[in-house]
């Protein structure tokens, strides 16, 4: 079976940082693509960012890029996560693709919850 | 972005009875290679979300065949052929054509 394990989240203030990690397990990690996802509390869905299963191509939505970097290794996804803003705080969701170039979130894990607060 | 709407936003439904949900894109979600990459999430109270349909109409692994998806191009409906208690949560659409992937709204689905 197919587990996503997000870790990582935490109270942050305003301009940290933070990184989180998503264990993957269950299928050959290396040949899909994988996404973060979040949901603000009370809000609705939204994507923040894709990599390709080779990891040499990445998304992000506007109001991350510059700010936020997606990365993976041979089973792990991560996201670093910089001069955070009030406005992030969300539960992030760890998402895998259907093949090595497209991501739209086949299957979610648990999340972890990011607070960005003074 | 492309902006999706749902409707309705809310959806009290009786057991056993159908219900639907539609979702209308600013632009049209049929991609160069000719595939629509509009999808279908549930979100159960507590619970992360889980896809049920694919590329408009295509159910995922799992999924009961109540569940279908049907539409074209900027145009789509869910449709629940009987509604199960279990089948109480969020309903959202989104489209995966376009990046940013986004979401619609979401409609709260509940037994009346």
């Amino acid at each position: 079976d197919v587990q996503l394990l997000e870790s990582g989240g935490g109270l942050v203030q305003p301009g940290g940082s933070l990184r989180l990690s998503c264990a993957a397990s269950g299928f050959t990690f290396s040949n899909y693509a994988m996404g973060w996802a979040r949901q603000a509390p009370g809000k609705g869905l939204e994507w923040v960012s894709l990599i390709t299963g080779s990891g040499r191509n990445t998304y992000y939505t506007n109001s991350v890029r510059g700010r936020f970097t997606i990365s993976r290794d041979s089973s792990n996804l991560y996201l670093h996560m910089n001069s955070l803003r009030v406005e992030d705080t969300a539960l992030y969701y760890c998402a895998k693709g259907e093949s090595a170039t497209y991501c739209s979130g086949e299957v979610w894990g648990q999340g972890a919850l990011v607070t960005v607060s003074s | 972005d492309v902006v999706m709407t749902q409707s309705p936003l809310s959806l009290p439904v009786t057991l056993g009875q159908p219900a639907s949900i539609s979702c209308r894109s600013s632009q049209s979600l049929v991609y160069s290679d000719g595939n629509t990459f509009l999808s279908w999430f549930q979100e159960r109270p507590g619970q992360s979300p889980r896809r049920l349909i694919y590329k408009v109409s295509n159910r995922d692994s799992g999924v009961p065949d109540r569940f279908s998806g049907s539409g074209s191009g900027a145009d789509f409906t869910l449709t629940i052929s009987r509604v199960e208690a279990e089948d109480v949560g969020v309903y959202y659409c989104m489209q995966g054509s376009h990046w940013p992937w986004t979401f619609g709204q979401g409609t709260k689905v509940e037994i009346q």
